[in-house]
């Protein structure tokens, strides 16, 4: 399995801020995915990132608030911007899976927003 | 509108025991399952997953079956141990090329010594 790296693992922000998560993984993949899990909830997909093209996005979610960037097949980032309370959460970033149909899951980055 | 649901918050089973996992769905365009384990800290890891046209998938200890009549699925393990305790998701992927999964809220799993 591919193994995955998110940087920082946590971080305490103040409202209106922005952080960038990275999400490195050590071998070349197609598609990242970039997901939320807030409290108590399950994990909601935020958007889809190919090397090469614009991300993807969910309903609910905009570009304008999650810039996502995608520079080559190892690498991307997912920027939270003008944060309040509200995003608080945990961020996960996921790459498709050598088995088919599934995906691995990087550590994710524990947002709390004050 | 919750897709997939697992209505039970948490279960706690002695080790040696089975432990039975619930995870129900409402998309009938839902045709591949998945159980993702998670450790505090952690990402979820995959564990085991089952097709659509199947309705049973077994891995050692852990076993999906899958009830599409009812849109029901469900993880066992035999023998649980303490080291199972964990958060289990149950994911769905759609039908038609689409990679996105849809999880439901997890079920926190402890299995007491």
């Amino acid at each position: 399995s591919a193994v995955i790296s998110q940087k920082p693992s946590r971080d305490i922000c103040q409202r209106g801020t922005s952080l960038t998560i990275q999400c490195q993984v050590d071998s070349q993949v197609t598609m990242m995915f970039w997901y939320r899990q807030q409290p108590g909830q399950s994990l909601t997909l935020i958007a889809t990132a190919n090397q090469g093209s614009e991300a993807t996005y969910e309903s609910g979610f905009v570009i304008d608030k999650f810039p996502i960037s995608r520079p080559n097949l190892t690498f991307s980032t997912l920027t939270v911007s003008n944060m309040s309370p509200e995003d608080s959460s945990i961020y996960l970033c996921s790459v498709e899976g050598l088995i088919l149909d599934t995906q691995y899951f990087g550590p994710g980055t524990r947002l709390t927003v004050l | 509108d919750q897709q997939v649901k697992q209505n039970s918050p948490s279960l706690s089973v002695q080790e040696g025991r089975i432990s039975i996992l619930n995870c129900d769905y409402t998309n009938s365009m839902f045709d591949y399952f998945l159980w993702y384990k998670k450790y505090p800290a952690e990402g979820p890891t995959f564990l085991i997953s089952i097709s659509s046209i199947k309705d049973k998938n077994e891995d050692g200890r852990f076993t999906v079956f899958l009830n599409k009549s009812a849109k029901h699925l469900s993880l066992h393990i035999v023998p649980s141990q303490p080291g199972d305790s964990a958060v289990y998701f149950c994911a769905a992927r759609a039908q038609g090329g689409s990679e996105k999964l849809v999880f439901g809220k997890g079920t926190k799993l402890t299995v007491n010594p």
